[in-house]
């Protein structure tokens, strides 16, 4: 059980183009997700956390109208890399938490490359 | 939150008790430790984690000392999968279960 996707895998865009990655949480319902950042040979850094319905709480330096998130319901959550710039190439990695456990799921990661 | 210590990177042979060290000497009362590892290219993965009490799954063991000012990780016959970025956490027992990774420590399996 508690099992996290992520679609895409990796992707690779243009300059200027956005990028949509689904997180989705298959056998169980999750009340918070997380989106974290992570570059080559570095930690994860959260981006986001975001509850289902409710609007994400950014962290410190991560622009909200670039990295858009969307938690329309208990099993989805949606991170839109708008106006994709070289610098936003990364590993990205989202999580869900249930309601009452600590313990967070992690997604397989989705790798972004942008040319 | 409070603060962890690693090491860097440790190898151990395959087949014996992998010990991985964390610090924690800021640790308050109502904090959990966590352990996480990650395999290269993949996602995290939750190890297990305690209060106060050792802790055991099919998995790992975990040793927190009596002061709770460290624990140990023991994978008890480490394999070549094993191989990973293990991350020690600190968090809150109640709370936005935000989770804030350090460097970790990066364990290699000899085979």
């Amino acid at each position: 059980g508690a099992v996290v996707s992520q679609h895409p895998s990796w992707v690779i865009c243009k300059s200027g183009t956005s990028v949509k990655i689904e997180c989705r949480s298959l056998d169980f319902q999750a009340t918070t997700m997380f989106w974290y950042r992570q570059f080559p040979k570095q930690s994860l850094m959260l981006m986001a956390t975001s509850n289902e319905g409710s609007k994400a709480t950014y962290e410190q330096g991560v622009e909200k109208d670039k990295f858009l998130i969307n938690h329309a319901s208990l099993t989805l959550s949606t991170l839109t890399v708008t106006s994709a710039h070289p610098e936003d190439s990364s590993f990205y990695i989202c999580s869900a938490a249930t309601g009452g456990i600590y313990e967070q799921y992690f997604g397989p990661g989705t790798r972004l490359t942008v040319t | 939150d409070a603060k962890t210590t690693q090491p860097p990177s440790m190898d151990c042979a395959e087949g014996r008790a992998a010990n991985l060290p964390c610090n924690h000497s800021t640790i308050s009362g109502n904090e959990y430790v966590y352990w996480y590892r990650q395999i290269h290219s993949q996602g995290p993965q939750y190890i297990i984690h305690g209060l106060k009490n050792n802790e055991t799954n099919e998995m790992a063991s975990l040793i927190i000392t009596e002061d709770r000012k460290s624990s140990t990780l023991i994978l008890p016959h480490a394999t070549l999968r094993d191989t990973a970025v293990y991350y020690c956490i600190v968090i809150p027992r109640f709370g936005n279960e935000k989770l804030t990774f350090g460097t970790g420590t990066r364990l290699t399996i000899i085979p």
